[in-house]
């Protein structure tokens, strides 16, 4: 079974700190698909990345950074330089290749507030 | 914008009622899939489809059930509605239904049952 634990429920901030969402998963299967989303108060869910078992390079999008070691089953996702509008519900979500079958298994959710 | 189109946006309704949730998704993808959100379960998978066949099943009650039509659009339907089945329900998308596949997510049906 597939699991993902976000153990972090809640984080606040202040305005140009740096914050650390964490994200732990399990499962059995070598080739697996890990993804961050993220939800603003507006509710919809947005895409911000993906990224596969057999490759464990971290990878930086502007002030957005992931951290991803199969060793401790761990795909963390840094912000630098928080801004407000960073405000928002992360999820970290796990998929397996299943053929055309496929679904995301989501952790709870970190909710981070960012205050000016 | 995802390009993934729900409808409507809110829904209220009563006990022991029916409704019908709608979603298009994005143009040229093949797969939909249909999440649950409560704040006691979290975002739930329901079920997927694939060209308008059901292709993957998760957590989905027996009174809910879901269709993809020949247009590619989607609609989920819930029967014998429960206090409990007050939640946001997500349609996402994706090209074709595979893994590595990132989905794109419509904006959400709220759902209120009283």
């Amino acid at each position: 079974a597939q699991k993902v634990t976000q153990a972090q429920t809640e984080i606040s901030v202040v305005e140009k700190e740096d914050v650390t969402l964490d994200c732990v998963y399990e499962t059995r299967d070598t080739t697996y698909y890990l993804f961050w989303y993220k939800q603003p108060p507006s509710g919809e869910l947005v895409f911000l990345i993906r990224r596969n078992s057999f490759d464990e390079q971290n990878e930086i999008s502007g002030r957005y950074s992931w951290n991803f070691q199969k060793s401790t089953s761990s795909f963390n996702f840094t912000i630098t330089a928080s801004q407000v509008v960073d405000s928002a519900v992360y999820f970290c979500a796990l998929s397996k290749p299943t053929g055309a079958n496929s679904k995301l298994t989501f952790g709870k959710g970190i909710t981070l507030s960012v205050r000016p | 914008d995802s390009g993934v189109t729900q409808t409507p946006k809110h829904l209220i309704t009563a006990t022991g009622q029916r409704v019908t949730l709608r979603c298009s998704p994005r143009s040229g993808d093949l797969s939909v899939y249909w999440y649950q959100q409560s704040l006691d379960q979290g975002l739930q998978f329901l079920i997927q489809y694939y060209n308008g066949e059901e292709r993957a099943k998760g957590n989905i009650l027996e009174r809910f059930s879901a269709q993809q039509f020949p247009d590619l659009h989607s609609e989920l339907n819930l029967s014998s509605l429960e206090l409990g089945d007050s939640a946001l329900y997500f349609c996402a998308s994706s090209v074709d239904g595979r893994a590595f596949n990132e989905q794109f997510f419509g904006p959400g049906t709220r759902l209120t049952v009283l």
